[in-house]
Formats: structure tokens, C-alpha cells, sequence
């Protein structure tokens, strides 16, 4: 079974403070992603990773930053936290060139709180 | 517009109904469908997948897909208050890493 982990269910933090989301699987998947899913809006990539120390922007990378230093493990940052910044945080990760339908897998989510 | 579009609802239906989901999309080089869903408090998991257009049954649950009008669907037979949970549709290219995700419809069966 593919196991996908985050640091944190839940985090609390305040505004301007840096924040490092961090996301293990062990599948050796060449594929990660990081999400962040709000209330009406979905699922909306913030940046995705094919390869170690790869990266390419999603549809909001703005105020986020990633950091691939290896294969199993997939870091979101958080520059300087806002209170926009407030959501639920989804990693996954995936076969890189497998078969399009090739599924991507969830971690359970970091629920995150700028105060 | 959004790309897919997806009735966020809530939905809330009587144990034992026909539940029908739907998402529509604009890009005509979608090929690959998906249904991911997602209970409360958890990441989202691959329900159902179908590539092109037709019909997929596993189950309780039947995907269609009609690319000439660009509409998905999950149908939910005899549903069960263990359905209840949030439903993405997810689509994407021939080749495309990425998926591109519906907003979600949160959906309770009522015992």
C-alpha cells in the first residue's frame, strides 16, 4: 500500500512566521504534489515535482516555495505566513510516465491556521 | 470560467437513493476521468477512472463519460450513510502529469 505522510494534522501559526509543510511517501514515486483545497474553490495546485531537486510552479505558487532534496520527501515553505495562507495543505505523489490514468496518492492533509 | 466545473452542493439524500454526480469541463483534450473521494479529515482517494467516453460500473457505482458534450457523471445506486463524504471529479491529457480537479460536491446520506 501506498503510504503517504505529513508532519502535521494541524498547525497553528502566526502572521510572518516561516512554515515548513513536509510530506514523506514511500513508494519511490518520482512525482509530488502539493495542494491546497478551500471551501467552494477545490483543489488547486501550488507546485509539483517530477525529479529531485525539480520543481515547476502550479497554478498559485505565489508566496510558497518548494525544496526536493531527495526522492521520498517533498517540502512546502511558507516564506512568510499570511492569514489568506489559512487552508487545508494536501500532498500526493505518483508515477512519473506511467499511464495517465495512473492514480495520484493523498496524504491525510495539514490543517493550517494563521493567526 | 474554470476549466471543470463541479456543483459544490451539499447534497443530502434519503438511505437507498439513486445519488447522481456531475461535473462538466471545457477542454476538449481531456481524455482520462476520475472520481476521488474524500472523508472527512482525510486526503482524497480513486474512487473510479475512465478514459474517453462510455460507461464503468464497480459495484454500487457507475461512471459515465460523454465527450460531446464535455459531461462526467457518478451515479450512486442503493446508497448508504458510508457514502457520505465529498466527491472530485479530476480529469486530464494524454501525457499530462497533472490533473486538473472539480471543486468537490459534499454529499450526506441520511439514514
Amino acid at each position: 500500500d501506498v503510504k503517504v505522510t505529513q508532519s502535521s494534522r494541524y498547525l497553528v501559526k502566526r502572521t510572518g512566521e516561516k512554515v515548513f509543510l513536509e510530506c514523506v511517501q514511500d513508494m519511490d514515486h518520482e512525482n509530488m504534489f502539493w495542494y491546497r483545497q478551500d471551501p467552494g474553490l477545490g483543489l488547486r495546485l501550488i507546485y509539483f515535482s517530477y525529479d529531485v531537486k525539480m520543481k515547476e510552479k502550479g497554478d498559485i505558487p505565489e508566496g510558497y516555495s518548494v525544496s526536493r532534496e531527495k526522492k521520498e520527501r517533498f517540502s512546502l515553505i511558507l516564506e512568510s505566513a499570511s492569514t489568506n495562507q489559512t487552508s487545508m495543505y494536501l500532498c500526493a505523489s505518483s508515477v512519473l510516465g506511467g499511464r495517465a490514468q495512473d492514480t495520484q496518492y493523498f496524504g491525510p492533509g495539514t490543517r493550517l491556521t494563521v493567526l | 470560467q474554470k476549466e471543470v466545473e463541479q456543483d459544490p452542493g451539499p447534497l443530502s439524500v434519503p438511505e437507498g437513493a439513486i445519488v447522481s454526480l456531475n461535473c462538466t469541463y471545457s477542454n476538449s483534450a481531456f481524455q482520462y476521468f476520475m472520481w476521488y473521494r474524500q472523508y472527512s479529515r482525510k486526503g482524497p482517494e480513486l474512487l473510479m477512472y475512465t478514459y474517453s467516453s462510455g460507461n464503468k460500473e464497480d459495484g454500487r457505482f457507475t461512471a459515465q463519460v460523454d465527450k460531446s458534450s464535455k459531461y462526467i457523471s457518478l451515479f450512486i445506486r442503493d446508497s448508504q450513510p458510508s457514502d457520505s463524504a465529498t466527491y472530485l471529479c479530476a480529469m486530464n491529457d494524454q501525457g499530462a502529469q497533472k490533473l486538473v480537479f472539480g471543486q468537490g460536491t459534499r454529499l450526506t446520506i441520511n439514514p
